[in-house]
């Protein structure tokens, strides 16, 4: 089991919006930051949101991130067929360092 | 722009060592502004850290719990990469491992193109 978790599938048609949750504990998302990686099939996982909220240069304005408290979300506004893939989240845990959710799914229907 | 290629056996023998190693292009293994992190991917353990290592007046280290007794990452400035050692290797450790330049505050980016690495008698 990840120590983070995460749904493992969410889906939507294109244009529409989905948001995927991350849950944690005190110890991780509760005291630290919050990151999400875009991960599709056959190629190395991609940054899409650091510290919480904020995108690297390059990734679409439709993506968004946000923390409240011990859990975060991920938004994907305006589905786009390329979307389609796996999303982790992941923070920095007191006495585990490095964690990451279990994935998320995201189909385009 | 930064670059990882990671080079290193697909085939490891169980009690063994996995060792994997990652160039660097277009920064420095010594940069007192990024990590340089392993991790790898599983379908039974999901996506996980396992270690960095660090320069900052002296060269830092950090190891998941998981794999603490089995890592070791170090530097080698000459050739400007890093390498991962696991020791002790079973079937459990079979993956796509990864190398990754940064910090957990900036994420981790770029990513190298992955390993995948059979852990098989």
């Amino acid at each position: 089991q990840s120590v983070l978790t995460q749904p493992p599938s969410a889906s939507g048609t294109p244009g529409q919006r989905v948001t995927i949750s991350c849950s944690g504990s005190s110890s991780n998302i509760g005291s630290r930051t919050v990151n999400w990686y875009q991960h599709l099939p056959g190629t190395a996982p991609k940054l899409l949101i650091y510290g919480n909220d904020q995108r690297p240069s390059g990734v679409p304005d439709r993506f968004s991130g946000s923390k409240s408290g011990t859990s975060a979300s991920l938004a994907i506004s305006g589905l786009q067929p390329e979307d389609e893939a796996d999303y982790y989240c992941e923070a920095w845990d007191d006495s585990l360092n490095g964690v990451f959710g279990g994935g998320t799914k995201v189909t385009v229907l | 722009q930064v670059q990882l290629q990671q080079s290193g056996p697909g085939l490891v023998k169980p009690s063994q060592t996995l060792s994997l190693t990652c160039a660097i292009s277009g920064d420095s293994v010594s940069s007192n502004s990024a990590a340089w992190n392993w991790i790898r991917q599983s379908p039974s353990r999901g996506l996980e850290w396992l270690g960095r290592t660090y320069y900052g007046s002296k060269w830092y280290y950090d190891y998941a719990v998981s794999v603490k007794s089995r890592i070791t990452v170090n530097a080698d400035t000459s050739k400007n990469q890093f390498s991962l050692h696991l020791n002790s290797v079973t079937p459990e450790d079979t993956g796509v491992y990864y190398c990754a330049r940064g910090t957990h505050a900036n994420g981790w980016s770029p990513w190298g193109q992955g390993t995948l690495v059979t852990v098989s008698s």
